[in-house]
């Protein structure tokens, strides 16, 4: 089975600053039709999980700008350019190219 | 729009028998590409993916937790059914439900609100 990884697992960040978490899987992530399967969700307080990006990139619909994800084969980061204080909860990232999908531990992002 | 909502039990005692019901609209489970998977939260702690059924009836299972796990659906009434026999108090968890298709564009695009359940005696 696949396993994965965040680092780190908190992060306060100062309103208005970058934040960048790391997620790195144990085994390639990189499909034949050249897609990683990798997405990253986030939960925020007292609330389910929601679809941040899909495929290691993509902003799912009503995502803003403002969040990024990038990487290939087993390393992936999600950027965040300017955090608000919206975007405090955990966010993971979820390995979607095999079952069974895994979870990594979580990344709690708080505000300083 | 896709909505989805666990019901079931928020006290199941050691050994007994978790049945949880996701009750959807939006979509139907008997579209191609389109599933409902399950996936349960411990207090404080990090995700864990237990089963999907697709529109086909193909079931998956979370291998750790194979031997406890049932899924079913009933198209006509847009639900899907969980069983988990054998509860113990590590099982205390919230559940959700969630809307899942094949198309590679999030594999859990929408969630349910989630149901807590504990396991005591």
């Amino acid at each position: 089975d696949i396993v994965m990884t965040q680092s780190p697992l908190s992060l306060p960040v100062t309103p208005g600053e970058p934040a960048s978490i790391s997620c790195r899987s144990s085994q390639s992530l990189l499909h034949v039709d050249e897609y990683n399967y990798l997405d990253w969700y986030l939960q925020k307080p007292g609330q389910s999980p929601q679809l941040l990006i899909y495929l290691g990139s993509i902003r799912a619909s009503g995502v803003p700008d403002r969040f990024s994800g990038s990487g290939s084969g087993t390393d992936f980061t999600l950027r965040i350019s300017r955090v608000e204080a919206e975007d405090v909860g955990v966010y993971f990232c979820m390995q979607a190219l095999e079952i069974p999908p895994a979870f990594g531990q979580g990344t709690k992002l708080e505000i300083k | 729009q896709i909505t989805l909502k666990e019901s079931g039990p928020t006290l199941v005692k050691p050994t007994q028998t978790l049945t949880l019901t996701c009750t959807f609209s939006g979509f139907s489970l008997s579209t191609s590409g389109v599933g409902v998977g399950w996936i349960r939260q411990p207090p404080g702690k990090a995700l864990e993916w237990l089963a999907l059924i697709y529109w086909d009836d193909d079931k998956r299972y979370s291998p750790s937790l194979k031997s406890r796990l049932t899924v079913s659906k009933d198209t006509s009434k847009n639900q899907v059914l969980f069983t988990m026999n054998n509860m113990d108090p590590m099982d205390t968890a919230t559940y959700y439900c969630a809307h899942s298709t094949t198309t590679g564009q999030g594999l859990f695009d929408y969630w349910g609100q989630g149901t807590l359940v504990t396991v005591s005696s």
